[in-house]
């Protein structure tokens, strides 16, 4: 199965500041299978980004996906306060499905 | 718009079994593939199983197969879990989701129930 690592675990910032989270594939996610969730506390995750770089539907252009092969990135370009939560990525190419441990984005 | 609402969580002893169901409206439940994912407390997601669109076809993660069975009624738009030979590492929120795409099968999810909580304990 394939393995996601993200990076980094916690991510201090502040509102206005620029987010940049890691996803690394075990091996090459086939298509660029590969999707992005925001999971705040006590709801359920909610779909920001597929295809590596499509994002989905109501999701603002500050957020942005890139990435090809077994990296991948999420970027957030400015932070609102709604923004501050978990993030997880997901490869979609194979199953078992999988996800990365997370990365907690928190308010510096 | 879609709605996905799980039912049948609850406290259970090691060993034996419980039903999750999840309640599908909002869409054409029949034309869709479904899956469960969990969630362990405060830890991340782990994808448990899909089900095709007509039932036909079924694929576990590792953890669960041979224990649990997802099945679904498409004429009740509801989905099943059955959990058998329960353990203290299953207990987790269980989703019902639901993919993007209208496929028989499609691992891309873009819709979530609010999850029903499985504790397993003695």
């Amino acid at each position: 199965e394939i393995v996601l690592t993200q990076s980094p675990g916690t991510l201090s910032l502040s509102p206005g500041e620029r987010a940049t989270l890691s996803c690394r594939a075990s091996q090459s996610v086939s298509s660029n299978y590969l999707a992005w969730y925001q999971q705040k506390p006590g709801q359920a995750p909610r779909l920001l980004i597929y295809g590596a770089s499509s994002r989905a539907t109501g999701i603002p252009d500050r957020v942005s996906g890139s990435g090809s092969g077994t990296d991948f990135t999420l970027t957030i370009s400015r932070l609102e306060p709604e923004d501050f939560a978990v993030y997880y990525c997901q490869q979609y190419a194979e199953s078992p499905i999988t996800f990365g441990q997370g990365t907690r984005l928190e308010i510096k | 718009q879609v709605q996905l609402v799980e039912s049948g969580g609850g406290v259970v002893q090691p060993g034996r079994s419980l039903r999750l169901s999840c309640a599908a409206s909002g869409f054409t439940f029949s034309r869709y593939g479904m899956h469960w994912v969990r969630q362990a407390p405060g830890k991340g997601l782990e994808w448990v199983a899909v089900i095709s669109n007509d039932g036909s076809n079924k694929y576990y993660a590792h953890s669960v197969e041979g224990r649990f069975t997802i099945s679904r009624d498409n004429s009740r738009n509801t989905l099943y879990l059955q959990m058998n030979s329960l353990r203290a590492e299953d207990t987790a929120v269980y989703y019902c989701a639901k993919p993007l795409r209208a496929t028989p099968i499609s691992f891309l999810i873009d819709s979530w129930g609010q999850g029903t909580l499985v504790t397993v304990s003695s």
